[in-house]
């Protein structure tokens, strides 16, 4: 199993303002994805971090707004850019160990509040 | 496309069962389970595979029914640790990918 870290835990941010959430995984992992998670919702994937080159990001995200780099197996980050109070919500980060038909594992998630 | 949950929310007493359905338009490879407790992340329970296979551990298990793309998620003899919200997560043929899509949620919750 993989063990994810991930600060910061929480955050107040003014508008206009950016903040980069890390991500740390305790072993080697192929794929590591970004999630967010409005209170009461499901978790909406905003893009997939691929080592060594540009995120895939899905319908509705782009890089200009939420850039993600991971410059090796077992860290990422996640900015969001120009924030405004729609961009509250919690961010998760997640791994996967294998390439395919294994368990996701989260991080314990961002909470961004966003003034 | 997010694959569709029902229900959205059941109460229970201990002890009791409960079956959570999730239902997809698109042939799947595979369907998760993750269950949340507020304020926490989601927590992996199964993962089934094409193949209409059922799995379990303890008291919750699942199937997955290949030819209607529909999972069942379920719990007998309910406690209350069972309490959270249920996501399924599903991974479809036509992505390419290994990210999942989650359903919108069944939040459960068991009382004494």
């Amino acid at each position: 199993s993989a063990v994810i870290s991930q600060k910061p835990s929480r955050d107040i941010c003014q508008r206009g303002t950016s903040l980069t959430i890390q991500c740390q995984v305790d072993s080697q992992v192929t794929m590591m994805f970004w999630y967010r998670q409005q209170p009461g919702q499901s978790l909406t994937l905003i893009a997939t971090a691929n080592q060594g080159s540009e995120a895939t990001y899905e319908s509705g995200f782009v890089i200009d707004k939420f850039p993600i780099s991971r410059p090796n197996l077992t860290f990422s980050t996640l900015t969001v850019s120009n924030m405004s109070p729609e961009d509250s919500s919690i961010y998760l980060c997640s791994a996967t160990s294998a390439a395919g038909y294994e368990k996701l594992f989260f991080g314990s998630g961002t909470q961004l509040s966003v003034l | 496309q997010q694959p569709v949950q029902s229900p959205q929310a059941v109460i229970l007493r201990e002890g009791e069962d409960a079956v959570i359905n999730c239902s997809s338009s698109k042939a799947l490879y595979s369907v998760h389970w993750y269950r949340q407790k507020h304020g926490e992340a989601p927590v992996f329970l199964m993962i089934l595979l094409k193949g209409g296979e059922q799995k379990g551990h303890e008291k919750i298990s699942a199937s997955f029914n290949e030819k209607k793309q529909q999972s069942s998620l379920y719990l007998t003899a309910s406690q209350l640790s069972y309490s959270g919200t249920y996501f399924c997560g599903t991974e479809a043929m036509d992505t390419g990918r290994r990210a999942l899509t989650f359903g919108s949620g069944t939040r459960l919750q068991v009382q004494p």
